[in-house]
């Protein structure tokens, strides 16, 4: 069974760009959250998606978006970038319904 | 405000060495406490706790809840220079819907 994918593996934006992440979650996972990791930081929560709905929330600005397909493939979007959003951002799928939750390796965002 | 607190913050030690890290929290209808390894990028899951006092073990590795203390144990014993990760405490949570909730993690260095 293939794991969690994230694309792109890297990427180098610039202040005020805007920039899409993907998620391809396990086959068969319907929930797919997001989170951001800066050193110190731990992993802050974005949203979480289920069967296409935002299930849940956490405390990020509306620059910060996010929807989910009818496959279960999630993107995320982040529109006027600022040097703080400078991040690992870490993709993760469930089932849903309060299981384990399984990460993909993550996308590395550098704004200049 | 939901919160889960790790301590250490980092841990240096030799191989051999036996480590204990900690994980604290204050979450509103607690479900289950997860810990993760993240050595690189992707975290990968090591325990779900979900009752007091019933200890998991893998290996070398083991964990315990105390739910009446609101706490739970990861421990490695006879450490060796491959357990050098980050190590993640999270915290899911359900009131209709699931979230979880990360520490920052305890970096952990094992010298050879």
């Amino acid at each position: 069974k293939a794991g969690v994918t994230q694309t792109p593996r890297y990427l180098i934006k610039t202040r005020g760009q805007q920039v899409t992440l993907s998620c391809s979650p396990i086959s068969g996972h319907r929930s797919v959250s997001w989170y951001q990791q800066t050193p110190g930081q731990g992993l802050q929560f974005l949203f979480e998606y289920f069967s296409e709905t935002q299930r849940n929330k956490g405390n990020f600005p509306g620059r910060f978006s996010g929807r989910q397909f009818s496959n279960s493939r999630s993107e995320m979007n982040v529109s006027t970038l600022e040097l703080g959003d400078s991040a690992l951002y870490l993709c993760a799928s469930s089932t849903g319904g309060g299981e384990k939750l399984f990460f993909g390796s993550g996308t590395q965002l550098s704004v200049l | 405000e939901d919160k889960v607190v790790q301590s250490p913050l980092s841990l240096v030690v030799h191989e051999g060495d036996t480590v204990t890290l900690n994980c604290s929290y204050e979450v509103t209808n607690f479900r289950s406490l997860l810990w993760y390894k993240q050595e690189k990028k992707a975290p990968t899951f090591l325990f779900m706790l979900t009752s007091s006092g019933i200890e998991k073990k893998s290996g070398r590795l083991s964990s315990i809840l105390d739910k009446k203390e609101l706490f739970s144990i990861l421990n490695i014993t006879a450490t060796q220079t491959g357990d050098s990760a980050v190590y993640l405490c999270a915290v899911e949570a359900t009131s209709g819907t699931y979230k979880y909730i990360f520490g920052t993690g305890t970096r952990l260095k094992v010298l050879a």
